[in-house]
């Protein structure tokens, strides 16, 4: 299995709203990622995960929480988020959290609308 | 610090012609390099990687790409464009490692006109 998985596919909720994407993997990997896409950008990243503890979070606001129950699954919770915050979320992993090429595999993303 | 720079924004073939899409790098250490492509409402996936052992790297969809150390350039070239090539393209560097950040360029819309 060479593919990593996210869900939903869309998302749309309020500002008062609490949501969760989810992203799996099963290719062994140990570093995770969350990075968010605006329209016409490239992906800014948001969090890395290094074999299942956070490692990396580009002072992203506590709006966002990560988690990484296992090295399989990384959720992102969503709480009173901003219209502002309406993008694709991509999730990521990569083999080698310390080495290697960091080449990553990109899931197909979930489009967040935030009304 | 790691840098990419990718010159032009948007880039439009016939079918059938040559695609080059340019990539220039700065980085204080012999980078790896990539090529991912995204189609609409997608998320990414890799083309082509440069990680050293060749400097004319082949990936997939015909695409190929050369390094360029004197020029710091990994430039994506394909032969014959074809409709399906028609997607935005991400150079990106890294200096290896989940903590060495994916380092994306701006991204290359190319349109490919029948």
């Amino acid at each position: 299995d060479t593919e990593v998985t996210q869900t939903p596919k869309h998302l749309v909720m309020g500002m008062t709203n609490k949501k969760s994407l989810k992203c799996e993997q099963h290719m062994g990997h140990r570093a995770m990622y969350w990075y968010k896409q605006k329209a016409k950008k490239p992906p800014e990243l948001m969090f890395v995960y290094s074999y299942e503890k956070l490692s990396i979070n580009e002072s992203v606001p506590s709006r966002f929480s990560p988690e990484c129950p296992n090295s399989s699954l990384l959720n992102l919770h969503l709480h009173a988020l901003q219209p502002e915050d309406s993008a694709l979320y991509l999730c990521a992993s990569s083999q080698e959290p310390s080495g290697g090429t960091n080449e990553q595999f990109f899931g197909p993303g979930t489009r967040l609308t935030v009304l | 610090a790691q840098s990419v720079t990718q010159l032009g924004s948007h880039v439009s073939v016939s079918e059938g012609a040559l695609v080059l899409l340019r990539c220039n790098y700065s980085s204080s250490v012999p980078p790896y390099l990539f090529w991912y492509v995204q189609y609409p409402n997608q998320g990414l996936q890799l083309l082509l990687k440069y990680t050293s052992a060749a400097t004319l790297v082949k990936g997939i969809n015909g695409f190929e790409a050369e390094f360029k150390k004197s020029e710091t350039s990994f430039h994506l070239t394909k032969p014959s464009a074809h409709m399906s090539d028609a997607a935005e393209y991400f150079c990106a560097v890294s200096r290896g490692g989940a903590t060495n950040k994916l380092i994306f360029g701006t991204g290359t819309l190319l349109a490919v006109q029948p």
